[in-house]
Order: C-alpha cells, then sequence, then structure tokens
C-alpha cells in the first residue's frame, strides 16, 4: 500500500533557528514529490516540486531534498521566522493519477 | 487570475439532506481531484478526474458521487448527508502529466458540518 508519513507531528523552535521536516514514504517509483504550507483555516500554498529525477529544490530560505531508494524527503527551513508558522503537508505521486499526503507537521516559530 | 476557486465556502445540513459543492479552474488543467481533511488524518481523495466526462474513485469515495461535464468544473454530491461527512472538502487541479509536472494548485476548502 502506498502510504505517506511525516514526523514529527508538532515541532516547536526559536526564531533564527534552521530546521529539517521529515517525509518518508513507501514504494521508492514515484512520479514526484511536492511540500506544501497551510494556515489555519486556509488552503494548501505549493512551496516546492520535486521531480523523481531530481535530488533537491530551492526557493528562497526553502530547500526540500528527494532520496527514492531510501523513501525520504527533508524540507530545511532557514533561519526560521514566526511567519513560517504554520502545518507543512507533504504529498507524493505515483505512477498513477493518484497523490498522496502524509498527516503534516505543525511548525511554531517563536519570537 | 482566480484559479481554483470553491464554492460554497461553509454549508450546514442536517442528516439526510443533499448537496453539491462545486470546483472551478481556470487554468485548462485536465486533472481534477476533491480530497477531504479531517484533524490528524492529512489529506485523503475522495474521486478524481482525467478529463472532461471521466471520473475514477479514490481512497474514500463512499457516499459521494461526482461529474466533470465541462473540462473547467468538477462537481462533488452528497446524496444523503451523514455525521461523518463532516469535513473541510479541497478541490485540486494539474496538467496532464506526461506532458507536464503534475504540480497540484488546490482551492480555499469548503467547511461542511453535518448535524
Amino acid at each position: 500500500k502506498q502510504e505517506v508519513t511525516q514526523i514529527p507531528a508538532a515541532l516547536s523552535v526559536p526564531e533564527g533557528e534552521n530546521l529539517v521536516l521529515n517525509c518518508s514514504f513507501t514504494d521508492s517509483a514515484i512520479y514526484n514529490l511536492q511540500w506544501f504550507r497551510q494556515d489555519p483555516g486556509k488552503g494548501l500554498t505549493s512551496l516546492l516540486l520535486i521531480q523523481s529525477s531530481q535530488r533537491e529544490q530551492t526557493s528562497g530560505r526553502l530547500n526540500a531534498s528527494l532520496d527514492k531508494s531510501s523513501g525520504r524527503s527533508t524540507l530545511y527551513i532557514a533561519a526560521s521566522q514566526p511567519g513560517d508558522s504554520a502545518t507543512y503537508l507533504c504529498a507524493v505521486r505515483w505512477n498513477n493519477n493518484d497523490m498522496r499526503f502524509g498527516a503534516g507537521t505543525r511548525l511554531t516559530v517563536k519570537p | 487570475n482566480a484559479g481554483v476557486t470553491q464554492t460554497p465556502k461553509f454549508r450546514v445540513l442536517k442528516t439526510g439532506q443533499s448537496m453539491t459543492l462545486l470546483c472551478a479552474q481556470d487554468m485548462n488543467h485536465e486533472y481534477m481531484y476533491w480530497y477531504r481533511q479531517d484533524p490528524g488524518m492529512g489529506l485523503r481523495l475522495i474521486h478524481y478526474s482525467v478529463g472532461e466526462g471521466t471520473t475514477a474513485k479514490g481512497e474514500v469515495p463512499d457516499g459521494y458521487n461526482v461529474s466533470r461535464l465541462k473540462k473547467q468544473n468538477f462537481l462533488l454530491g452528497l446524496e444523503s448527508a451523514a455525521p461523518s461527512q463532516t469535513s473541510v472538502y479541497f478541490c485540486a487541479s494539474s496538467y496532464w502529466l506526461a506532458a507536464n509536472t503534475g504540480e497540484l494548485f488546490f482551492g480555499e476548502g469548503s467547511r461542511l458540518t453535518v448535524l
């Protein structure tokens, strides 16, 4: 069964810290992996998309890496800010039309 | 630039009532999806469509029906609402995978409460 797991479920860090969010998935034959941000009561905003042939993608203070062989992706956030507080969701698309989501990591960055 | 638009944004139903959620996208995407989000469970796929006139079941299809009569619209119907269908519903769309990245774009969500 194709599943996506995110650990930890919640994370609290002081402002300025660098941090890593983890995503693991079963079945390494993925099509792509996408990281989203969700603010309370809002929709999902796409942060980074990594194709199966890529190892990492970067956007500003965000860097996402992909290791298909181990079934893992990480989202690195540099110099965290209170505005980064949100839930971060990892979604994996395998070679079908389905995209499966992890339950998310709720991040709190304290001033 | 509307992107993906969902209506209504909020709805309260009584058990047994029916309703339809509308998703509209203006990006000419082939693929459209309906997800539900429940606390601590992430998003689960209800139904999806790979093109006009086609639909398919996702992970949790029971109790829902869908239709894709026009490429830009994807409707999610509840024929007889149950309290277990209280959730936040999200619509998403993407281009055809083989020719594009498959990046998923989401609507703002529709919060449904069934009493």
